[in-house]
């Protein structure tokens, strides 16, 4: 398995965009996270999944923020619109949970930064 | 809510030195998971090593071992014989043995930024 695949890997946009990150899995993990990275606030859990459906999203900061996995093999996470402080790494990573004693894989992330 | 704190944000080794990180947690759970993970500037995270709360041995991977204290809430991790390919973040993460609800994630410390001395 090629392990988790982010894309894009940076992204730069103007205030106001809409921005859209995208996530594939490890095949065969059935949970799905997603967490923001920055200096202040360090690695922050934003939303999760398990088999395809949102189990906790109390991180997400506000509405203009949504998550969607329609597949097992797919998800995005989409701000809308983008504000200058959404700037940070966006990381997906997938665990499979019918291992308990493994760890979460991380994708290489997306470094999104709004202007 | 289960919290992790690393009270160390940066670090320094001399190369071929040994250096321990050290990592706090706070839970009422009995069962649960510790994690160490690494984050090089290419900005991947990799799993260092893992322990599980059930286990009384220390858990050792090659340079990397980890000196659990369960009921003080320690977890650190030790690295011997530093090498330059160590210099990263590292952060320490507890995850719930008990994956029901929002207890799948994993909490993450604020991290340690190691760098090694040649």
């Amino acid at each position: 398995d090629a392990g988790v695949i982010q894309s894009p890997r940076h992204e730069v946009t103007e205030m106001g965009q809409e921005v859209t990150l995208r996530c594939k899995p490890i095949s065969g993990h059935d949970y799905l996270f997603w967490y923001r990275q920055t200096m202040m606030r360090g690695l922050e859990l934003l939303i999760y999944f398990n088999n395809n459906v949102p189990i906790d999203d109390s991180g997400m900061p506000e509405d203009r923020f949504s998550a969607k996995m329609p597949n097992a093999s797919f998800s995005t996470l989409k701000i809308q619109p983008s504000e200058p402080r959404d700037s940070a790494v966006y990381f997906c990573a997938s665990w499979n949970g019918q291992t308990m004693n493994t760890e979460a894989f991380f994708g290489q992330g997306t470094r999104l930064t709004v202007v | 809510a289960q919290t992790v704190t690393q009270s160390q944000p940066e670090m320094s080794v001399q190369e071929a030195e040994t250096v321990t990180l050290s990592c706090t947690y706070d839970t009422s759970e009995s069962d649960y998971y510790l994690f160490w993970y690494k984050q090089p500037p290419s900005r991947q995270m990799i799993l260092v090593i893992r322990q599980e709360a059930y286990k009384q041995q220390n858990a050792t991977e090659n340079r990397f071992s980890v000196n659990f204290q369960k009921a003080a809430k320690s977890f650190s991790l030790k690295i011997s014989d530093s090498q330059l390919g160590d210099a990263a973040m590292y952060f320490c993460a507890y995850r719930s043995a008990v994956v029901w609800g929002s207890q799948g994630n994993l909490i993450f410390g604020k991290g340690t930024k190691l760098s090694v001395k040649p």
